[in-house]
């Protein structure tokens, strides 16, 4: 059974460009989870979708969004990037919401220039 | 809101031997699920062990275990035996039940010297 296939795995951005990082859960897994890790602020929650539903937001600006498909897989954009987003975003997967732990992908590392 | 807290940056222990790293946490929530992640340089975030709040009984798998205290809100990982495959970032997490939103802690860095 393949595992959470994140794409792509590196990334090099400028300011101002805006980018979308995409997220293959487990196949049958419905919950789909991203968090950004940075030396700085560590492992920060983004956001949470179930069935295309977003059902929680981490505290992060607008410029972060995300959503999720009809076949669970997710992808996160961020608009007006920034130095400060820098940063290896993780994405994981589990069967259902609040069930068995989550699985995690490899990462997509960004950096901005 | 909750938090956690890892207090060690920076553990060693030498090869065979055991090490505990700590972990405490903080709600309000009368049942949640703690965890413990291993991310290696190679940075995918693997499962360790994970404790069920309504459990009294300590988690283990294998070398791994747990000293869950409820009361206390203290959540520690021994590893036993450590080997060289060990060494890695260890994260302890809090997850309240119906999300898949994990707080982490900071982590602690294990190095195992041969």
């Amino acid at each position: 059974k393949a595992g959470v296939t994140q794409t792509p795995r590196y990334l090099i951005k400028t300011r101002g460009q805006q980018v979308t990082l995409s997220c293959s859960p487990i196949s049958g897994h419905r919950s789909v989870s991203w968090y950004q890790q940075t030396p700085g602020q560590g492992l920060q929650f983004l956001f949470e979708y179930f069935s295309e539903t977003q059902r929680n937001k981490g505290n992060f600006p607008g410029r972060f969004s995300g959503r999720q498909f009809s076949n669970s897989r997710s992808e996160m954009n961020v608009s007006t990037l920034e130095l400060g987003d820098s940063a290896l975003y993780l994405c994981a997967s589990s069967l259902l919401v609040g069930g068995q732990p989550q699985h995690f992908g490899d990462g997509t590392r960004l950096s901005i220039l | 809101a909750q938090t956690v807290t890892q207090s060690q940056p920076e553990m060693s222990v030498q090869e065979a031997e055991t090490v505990t790293l700590s972990c405490t946490y903080d709600t309000s929530e009368s049942d949640y699920y703690l965890f413990w992640y291993k991310q290696p340089p190679s940075r995918q975030m693997i499962l360790v062990i994970r404790q069920e709040a309504y459990k009294q009984q300590n988690a283990t798998e294998n070398r791994f275990s747990v000293n869950f205290q409820k009361a206390a809100k203290s959540f520690s990982l021994k590893i036993s035996d450590s080997q060289l495959g060990d060494a890695a970032m260890y994260f302890c997490a809090y997850r309240r039940v119906n999300t898949d939103k994990l707080i982490f802690g900071t982590g602690t860095r294990l190095q195992v010297f041969p």
